[in-house]
């Protein structure tokens, strides 16, 4: 089982630049979430949704978008990256239990 | 808002019991989680409480006390391969998930 897989793991930007974050779940769970982890910072959520269709902001949305089109896919979109994005991004989704299955994190480093 | 509080460092012997603790501050409190992190690796599962009272999973054990907003994990019969960073998290209605800033656990031989 693939469980939950993000696309790139890595990548560069220059400042100004765009770019987004693929995570795509084979679990059928409704709910998906993004999360960056920065040293010493733990785990802060960006953006999540309970559902196709629907997004909703976490504690640290501002410069970022998400789109749900498909239950399976939740996309994170970055319109012009700053050095203070870069960090690791983590997407995960939850089981009905409430467990939190995670992808192996895109590492993104912003010029 | 939340918040979640918990040590950043715990060091403990190999074959040892070791607690981490956890208190939080958050309105509309639905259930306490905990994830374990290899350096460079992905958040993995340990357990869940959303009622008060301890929950037991082999080696790890966690608790939850609602009415004092605490609760903490036990790792018992420690092991190298625990050596690990370890979250709580408080679930927001069910629907959000708020994570402290972690506890890095060095298990020593």
């Amino acid at each position: 089982n693939a469980g939950v897989t993000q696309t790139p793991k890595f990548r560069v930007l220059k400042t100004g630049q765009s770019m987004t974050l693929l995570c795509a779940q084979d679990m059928n769970h409704e709910y998906m979430y993004w999360y960056r982890q920065d040293p010493g910072m733990g785990l802060r959520l960006i953006h999540y949704s309970v559902g196709e269709g629907t997004t909703a902001k976490g504690e640290v949305p501002d410069g970022y978008n998400v789109s749900r089109l498909k239950k399976q896919n939740f996309l994170l979109g970055l319109e012009s990256a700053a050095p203070s994005q870069t960090s690791v991004y983590f997407c995960a989704s939850r089981s009905y239990t409430g467990e939190l299955f995670f992808g192996e994190g895109s590492r993104l480093t912003v010029l | 808002g939340q918040s979640l509080e918990q040590p950043s460092e715990v060091t403990a012997v190999e074959g040892a019991i070791v607690q981490i603790n956890c208190t939080y501050q958050t309105s509309g409190f639905y259930g306490l989680s905990w994830y374990q992190q290899h350096d460079g690796g992905a958040p993995t599962f340990l357990s869940y409480n959303a009622l008060d009272g301890l929950e037991e999973t082999g080696r790890f054990s966690s608790f939850l006390s609602r009415s004092d907003s605490y609760g903490y994990l036990l790792l018992q019969e420690l092991q190298m391969k625990d050596s690990a960073s370890y979250f709580c998290a408080v679930s927001f209605t069910g629907n959000q998930f708020y994570f402290g800033t972690g506890t890095s656990l060095t298990v020593i031989p």
